[in-house]
Parts: structure tokens; sequence; C-alpha cells
């Protein structure tokens, strides 16, 4: 079956700009998260979708977002883009709560 | 909230040998903890997981251990292969919630 698929693998953008990266989960499973990887902080949450409502919130200011569609795709966005918004962002889906994620490659996010 | 930590931050081990990576956990209301591998350019990929009401898992070459008591769990890898290198995290989350705090990561190298 297919796998997360996270689209772009890769992202450059300018300080002060928003962007939008996508998530499409496995065929079934209606949780998606979103996570922040980079070399200093690790693997941070960010936020988890479930049926289309936010269950639940890391600790991430507000120029962080997402939203879930009713075919259980997910996008997120961050805004008002600064340096260290720059890491992998990671989507991962599982079938439900306490249910290991499977996670997509990433979208690579460079911000300069 | 949850305090993951995990160690060693690297381990080298011969082909053949065994690895053991240890992580300890803050809550106590934890009771859920996955163990992801992750190579180079992917997205980490479950490889075990455990449950409170249990003390060992074993899965071929992979094991996993949970001490309650103490608060910390371990990923046992038998008779390491090269293609066991990669990063390895653990996690831990608690019951009703699909949000996960994962160890800094244990960089894996198994030398041939």
């Amino acid at each position: 079956k297919a796998g997360v698929t996270q689209t772009p693998r890769y992202l450059i953008k300018t300080r002060g700009q928003q962007v939008t990266l996508s998530c499409s989960p496995i065929s079934g499973h209606r949780s998606v998260s979103w996570y922040q990887q980079t070399p200093g902080q690790g693997l941070q949450f960010l936020f988890e979708y479930f049926s289309e409502t936010q269950r639940n919130k890391g600790n991430f200011p507000g120029r962080f977002s997402g939203r879930q569609f009713s075919n259980s795709r997910s996008e997120m966005n961050v805004s008002t883009l600064e340096l260290g918004d720059s890491a992998l962002y990671l989507c991962a889906s599982s079938v439900g709560q306490q249910y290991g994620y499977t996670f997509g490659s990433g979208t690579r996010l460079t911000v300069v | 909230g949850e305090n993951v930590e995990q160690h060693p931050s690297t381990l080298s081990v011969q082909e053949g040998d065994s690895a053991v990576i240890k992580c300890t956990y803050s809550d106590s209301a934890s009771n859920y903890f996955p163990w992801y591998k992750q190579e180079l350019g992917k997205g980490p990929q479950l490889i075990i997981d455990i449950r409170s009401n249990v003390g060992e898992k074993k899965d071929q070459r992979i094991a996993v251990t949970l001490n309650k008591t103490a608060k910390h769990f371990s990923l046992h890898i038998t008779e390491t292969q090269p293609e066991d290198s990669a990063v390895y995290f653990c996690a831990a989350s608690r019951a009703n919630f699909n949000k996960f705090y994962f160890g800094s990561g244990t960089k894996l190298n198994v030398k041939p």
C-alpha cells in the first residue's frame, strides 16, 4: 500500500514569506500529526488532526498552523518565516491514538 | 510535560555484536513506548513498540524492555548487521493522547 506522501520534498524560502506543506496519509488513517526535526531540538510535536479537527497541539507560535480535509489529507502553513524555521518537517499518520506512526520522508525547508 | 532522555548519542559496534540503547521518561502517566529507525534522507520508521502492561517484547533480532518502576526502557539489537546503521529514536506517549515525546536519538554505526 502507498505510504505517507509529503510534497514538496525541498523548499527554499525567504525570511518573511509564508509556506504551505502538504501531506497525504495512508489510506484509512484518520490521524495526521506534524513534527519539526532539527539537529539542535530533535523531533518536536507541532499538532495532530483527526477527522478535520485539531486534537493536540505542541508549543509552537501561532505562525504555525494546519488543517485537515475530509479525505484526511493535511496541510501545514508557516507564516512570516524566520531563519530558525529551517528544518525537516515530517508528517505522520496512524489508525488511531497510541498506535505507531507511519512517517513520510519529510519536507526540507530552508529559510534564507 | 514529558521529558525523554536517550543514551548514548552515538554507538559503534562490530558486526555481529549486540547494541543496547536506553531511554528514561519522566511522566508516570506515559504508557506507550515506540522505537523508530531513521536512515539518511528518510522519515523515521517504526521498528518495535511496547505498552506499559508488558515488560518485554521481541521481534526477531530486536527486543524492547520496559521497567515502569524505574521509568526506563531499552532497545536491544542482537547480531547487528551493517544495514542496522542508522539513527534510532525512542518515544513516549500518554493514554488517549496521540502526541509523542521523542528522545534525542542514537546514531548506531555497525562496522563490517
